[in-house]
């Protein structure tokens, strides 16, 4: 939905080792947001983006940072992937604060 | 922000009416109810929102009580394509930006019986 695509769609990596999860919009739309998403637990807001530039913390931030230098793109790394990090991520942006929430397919990360 | 609170899980016959309730007891004035489902591992799809008023699509309706500390998702012939996870959120906001965050409790895990 809303031209939301993340990539990887599935990521295996090792404990201490830093990865990077893109998601890319086509829709211009200005708020963009990542989650994850545990059995047990819903979907926890990690991180959102208000603007380029503009990001602010979630619910359950630590271990992860965010970029946004591009309306389209919002990147989320983990510095030194912990294997209490294997979740599912998702993506989902909104126009404006009365629209609703387009979600991404997700991308499902391993760490061993 | 206001919290949400759903049964874990549902049962409902094929093409009965699926009526799944949420409590929002804690909801403020300016925040709206949302409700999205989740199929499988597929992302969050949005269903429908209000703020006081009842509301209908072609989706299903959305029937919010008086008080607004309630409120009821009806979808009104369900399918096994409804077999699903439903999130009743209230959105809150953070007034200096405007900003919309949404936060997503465990939801409701709806099962259609044929």
């Amino acid at each position: 939905d809303a031209g939301i695509t993340q990539s990887p769609r599935h990521k295996v990596t090792e404990t201490g080792t830093p990865v990077t999860l893109r998601c890319h919009q086509t829709e211009n739309h200005r708020y963009m947001y990542w989650y994850r998403q545990d059995p047990g637990h819903g979907l926890r807001l990690i991180h959102y983006s208000y603007g380029v530039k503009d990001t602010d913390k979630g619910e359950v931030s630590d271990g992860y940072s965010v970029s946004r230098s591009k309306t389209e793109d919002f990147l989320l790394t983990l510095e030194s992937a912990t294997s209490s990090q294997t979740s599912v991520y998702f993506c989902a942006t909104t126009g404006t604060t009365n629209e609703k929430l387009f979600f991404g397919s997700g991308t499902q990360l391993s760490v061993l | 922000d206001a919290k949400t609170t759903q049964p874990p899980s549902m049962d409902c016959a094929e093409g009965r009416a699926a009526n799944l309730p949420c409590n929002h007891s804690t909801i403020s004035g300016n925040e709206y109810v949302y409700w999205y489902r989740q199929i499988h591992s597929q992302g969050p799809q949005y269903i429908i929102h209000g703020l006081k008023n009842n509301e209908t699509n072609e989706m299903a309706s959305l029937i919010i009580t008086e008080d607004r500390k309630s409120s009821t998702l009806i979808l009104p012939h369900a399918t096994l394509r409804d077999t699903a996870v439903y999130y009743c959120i209230v959105r809150s906001f953070k007034s200096n930006f405007g900003n919309e965050k949404l936060t997503f409790g465990t939801g409701t895990r709806l099962t259609i019986i044929p």
